[in-house]
């Protein structure tokens, strides 16, 4: 258990909604990163929240948005769902100390998104 | 080409055997870490290495950072080991984390 907790653990969608996806960090947690893992893939780098301010950005679109509230908790908004944003959604929570390298990422459960 | 490439893709082993999974990365780095998947999704962080070498109970790993590869061992492996275990890098001066495909174990009894 790594005290991050994500809801809700599966959505069935279809083309053209919207949804949002919801992150508790660990306690303590100032820093969220999201990820979207297709099936058999890797997880890819979506963004990253710090302190309530995105703090870097992969290559999605800008319909995948987020937030990040003063508790820390997070949630992943993506519009006008397409049939590839089918995947497993995962948020990290981390305390990097001064320098990034030394951060350690805490992954939640996830969450598994179907697009119909 | 990806950034971060694991080998093998697969891997099949009998309880007991010595597995190493190797990571090989083609950018400048920070930090490299090592994390496993089960089943359903939930990730677990193993290791993060900027240099050398952890260990962790039957788990081993190394980094050489002027060849830009790591690998990771588990000694008398166990079929609880079974799970993907994905190399993940951080490109110097990013927040962003690059992952490799994983590699999928399955240790039989």
């Amino acid at each position: 258990e790594t005290g991050v907790t994500q809801s809700p653990t599966h959505l069935i969608k279809t083309r053209g909604q919207q949804v949002t996806l919801r992150c508790s960090s660990q306690s303590g947690h100032n820093t969220v990163s999201w990820y979207q893992q297709a099936l058999g893939q890797g997880p890819q780098f979506i963004f990253q929240y710090y302190r309530e301010e995105e703090n870097g950005r992969g290559n999605f679109p800008p319909r995948f948005s987020g937030l990040q509230f003063p508790n820390y908790s997070s949630e992943l908004n993506v519009n006008a769902l397409e049939l590839d944003d089918s995947a497993l959604y995962l948020c990290a929570s981390s305390l990097p100390s001064l320098h990034t390298s030394t951060d350690t990422q805490y992954f939640g459960p996830g969450t598994r998104l179907t697009v119909l | 080409k990806n950034e971060v490439e694991q080998s093998p893709q697969n891997l099949t082993a009998q309880e007991g055997e010595f597995i190493t999974i190797n990571c090989s990365y083609s950018v400048g780095i920070s930090a490299l870490h090592w994390l496993q998947q089960h089943p359903g999704g939930g990730i677990v962080s193993l290791f993060m290495l900027s240099s050398g070498k952890k260990k962790h109970g039957r788990l081993i790993a190394t980094i050489n950072i002027q060849e830009k590869h790591s690998s990771l061992h588990i000694t008398a492996s166990h079929p609880r080991d079974s799970a993907v275990y994905i190399c993940a890098v951080r490109k110097g001066g990013s927040e962003k984390l690059v992952f490799g495909k994983g590699t999928k174990l399955t240790v039989n009894p």
